[in-house]
């Protein structure tokens, strides 16, 4: 079974540039949810869907960042216009569930972003 | 809101050495808990669960028990090699439909040949 696939793995854009970053869940997961992981610290939850909509999107900030899942398969988030407090890996991560294992999460390798 | 408390690292040790890693919590309600590991250039990976309370979870010679009453759910291995190198992160989801996973901050850990 493929597992969560993300792209690009990594990027250096430029304060006030933007930036889309994509990621394709493991097939049949209903729920997809995107991660921010600043260096040191742990992912925080930025935004999480259910199939194409979204269940949770209170910690994402909304003047610059959106995202959208629109087929309920693979998503894109994007930053616009990034600031250098952006930098970080994105993460993304899917889970299902209708299965044994719902509450468990499947990541991907992470997006490495450098805002400079 | 829920929280996740690691001790904090970076951890060296000596392989075959015992490891503990500490994490407590604060949650309502009944949380599942979880440790994930991170390998250098590799995405998180899930490590062991446990779902309810006295639950142990096991995966790879790594143990947690879901100790309800200390709210902890401390990551043990008996004896730890090189490979076990990597950034281990607890973290917990409540009970319910949304699943949100909160996660500590890590803690590094180094195994010395």
């Amino acid at each position: 079974e493929a597992g969560v696939a993300q792209s690009p793995r990594y990027k250096i854009i430029e304060k006030r540039q933007s930036v889309a970053f994509w990621c394709n869940p493991i097939s049949g997961h209903a729920t997809l949810y995107w991660y921010q992981q600043i260096l040191g610290q742990g992912p925080k939850l930025l935004i999480q869907f259910q199939n194409n909509g979204v269940v949770d999107d209170s910690q994402l900030p909304k003047d610059r960042f959106s995202a959208e899942r629109l087929k309920g398969v693979d998503s894109t988030l994007k930053i616009q216009p990034a600031k250098l407090e952006d930098s970080a890996v994105y993460l993304c991560a899917s889970s299902n569930p209708g299965q044994g294992s719902g509450d468990t999460q499947y990541f991907g390798p992470g997006t490495r972003l450098t805002v400079l | 809101g829920d929280s996740v408390t690691q001790m904090e690292g970076p951890v060296t040790l000596s392989e075959e050495a015992f490891l503990t890693i500490n994490c407590t919590y604060t949650a309502t309600g009944y949380p599942s808990l979880f440790w994930y590991v991170q390998y250098p250039g590799e995405g998180l990976q899930l490590l062991l669960k446990a779902t309810k309370a006295d639950d142990k979870g096991s995966n790879k010679g790594f143990e947690a028990t879901y100790r309800k009453e200390t709210t902890s759910f401390h990551l043990e291995k008996g004896s730890v090699q090189v490979s076990d190198s990597a950034v281990y992160f607890c973290a917990l989801t409540r009970s319910g439909s949304a699943r949100q996973l909160t996660f500590g901050s890590g803690t590094q850990l180094t195994v010395l040949p």
